[in-house]
């Protein structure tokens, strides 16, 4: 198995509800990222978990929250979200943390804030 | 700080003609360089890296990337261009804090008929 599964694909929720992005790997990698993509934008780093500790948190907001409960599953929950937080939340994991390691990227989670 | 620069952020071209992304990088000790696709709602996928075992780097779907310190670039290119490339490409750098890639702005390519 060498992907990156993301769930679900679509998502739509208002700004007082509470939802949860899911993400899984089964590659025995060790580092998990995730990433927000706006239209038209490339990728900007939100998290970094490394070997199921947060190493990286690059002053996301508190309304995000990170969890990674093993080795192969990371999750993102959302908690009162504003309508600029509408974008593609992309999951990637990589082997270790080397700079020369390949991040492999899930197909992404599109999420829209009304 | 370490950062990539792609010029050009629309490309077109004919089908069957030579693609060429440019990509230049600024770092301050040698970059470990990677090419990413991206179709249409879809995640990225790894077309190459370079992480200087040899100048050319040959990646997946014909694609090959050069490094050139000289001229801090690594331009992505493919000799001969299918409608199937018609996505955005980005060019990313590793950052010395532990595989954190920063990325360039990326390059929609346009292949025509």
């Amino acid at each position: 198995d060498t992907e990156v599964t993301q769930t679900p694909k679509h998502l739509v929720m208002g700004m007082t509800n509470k939802k949860s992005l899911k993400c899984e790997q089964h590659m025995g990698h060790r580092a998990m990222y995730w990433y927000k993509q706006k239209a038209k934008k490339p990728p900007e780093l939100m998290f970094v978990y490394s070997y199921e500790k947060l190493s990286i948190n690059e002053s996301v907001p508190s309304r995000f929250s990170p969890e990674c409960p093993n080795s192969s599953l990371l999750n993102l929950h959302l908690h009162a979200l504003q309508p600029e937080d509408s974008a593609l939340y992309l999951c990637a994991s990589s082997p270790h943390r080397e700079l020369s390691a390949e991040q492999f990227f899930g197909p992404g989670t599109r999420l829209t804030v009304l | 700080a370490q950062s990539v620069t792609q010029l050009g952020s629309h490309v077109s071209v004919s089908e069957g003609a030579l693609v060429l992304l440019r990509c230049n990088y600024s770092s301050s000790v040698p970059p470990y360089l990677f090419w990413y696709v991206q179709y249409p709602n879809q995640g990225l996928q790894l077309l190459l890296k370079y992480t200087s075992a040899a100048t050319l780097v040959k990646g997946i779907n014909g694609f090959e990337a050069e490094f050139k310190k000289s001229e801090t670039s690594f331009h992505l290119t493919k000799p001969s261009a299918h409608m199937s490339d018609a996505a955005e490409y980005f060019c990313a750098v590793n950052v010395a804090a532990g595989n954190m890639l920063t990325f360039g702005g990326g390059t929609r390519l346009m292949v025509k008929p």
